[in-house]
């Protein structure tokens, strides 16, 4: 079955420790980006990759941090400097060709 | 600044009735469109999309309509059935990448 994993599911952290989501992807898509949700905020664009150890920021990248370094996976380090990092966070991957993104059940992230 | 706007936040339909979602955008460059259907604490799934040099896209119960010159995409579902309650939002594609509205819940009644 090819599709998007993202782990765990839910995660808990203490306020000041960096925290690592994971996604991986068997779709073969170049492309893979990471949003996040907020209540009544929609998607929101925190960092994007086209090709690997290549990426570029999104709408909201302070706070965040990404590698490319195989095709597959696109981890997302949420900082101790995200001074909101509560939220749920969603993985997503699309060709390039293509304009349909395919998303990943998502992870949620409570920062205690 | 919000460039795709999903103005009504929810919307509740009996179910065998029409769901009609609407959407719209600012930014005249946008080329492409796509609806998605969003459960809870699930990843949004895509249902539909139309190109920038169409009007009207059909899958099944759902059709999209564009109108370029009002700038307003909308989203039909006919017959509405109780398994569609969900959060609906719209995209639009500009500079390489998604732009999303906040989301709009469709809620049908049996």
């Amino acid at each position: 079955d090819g599709g998007i994993t993202q782990s765990p599911k839910y995660l808990f952290r203490k306020e000041g420790q960096n925290v690592t989501l994971s996604c991986e992807q068997n779709l073969n898509h170049d492309a893979m980006y990471w949003y996040r949700q907020d209540p009544g905020q929609g998607l929101r664009l925190i960092y994007y990759s086209q090709i690997v150890n290549d990426f570029q920021k999104g709408d909201i990248a302070e706070g965040y941090s990404v590698s490319r370094e195989k095709k597959e996976s696109f981890p997302l380090t949420v900082t101790s400097a995200q001074k909101n990092p509560t939220a749920f966070y969603l993985c997503a991957s699309s060709t390039v060709a293509h304009y349909e993104q395919f998303f990943g059940p998502g992870t949620r992230l409570t920062v205690l | 600044d919000q460039q795709v706007k999903q103005n009504s936040p929810s919307l509740s339909v009996q179910e065998g009735r029409i769901s009609i979602l609407n959407c719209d955008y600012t930014n005249s460059m946008f080329d492409y469109f796509l609806w998605y259907k969003k459960y809870p604490a699930e990843g949004p799934t895509f249902l539909i999309s139309i190109s920038s040099i169409k009007d009207k896209n059909e899958d099944g119960r759902f059709t999209v309509f564009l109108n370029k010159s009002a700038k307003h995409l909308s989203l039909h579902i006919v017959p509405s059935q109780p398994g569609d309650s969900a959060v609906y939002f719209c995209a639009a594609r500009g500079s390489e990448k998604l732009v999303f509205g906040k989301g709009m819940k469709l809620t049908v009644n049996p």
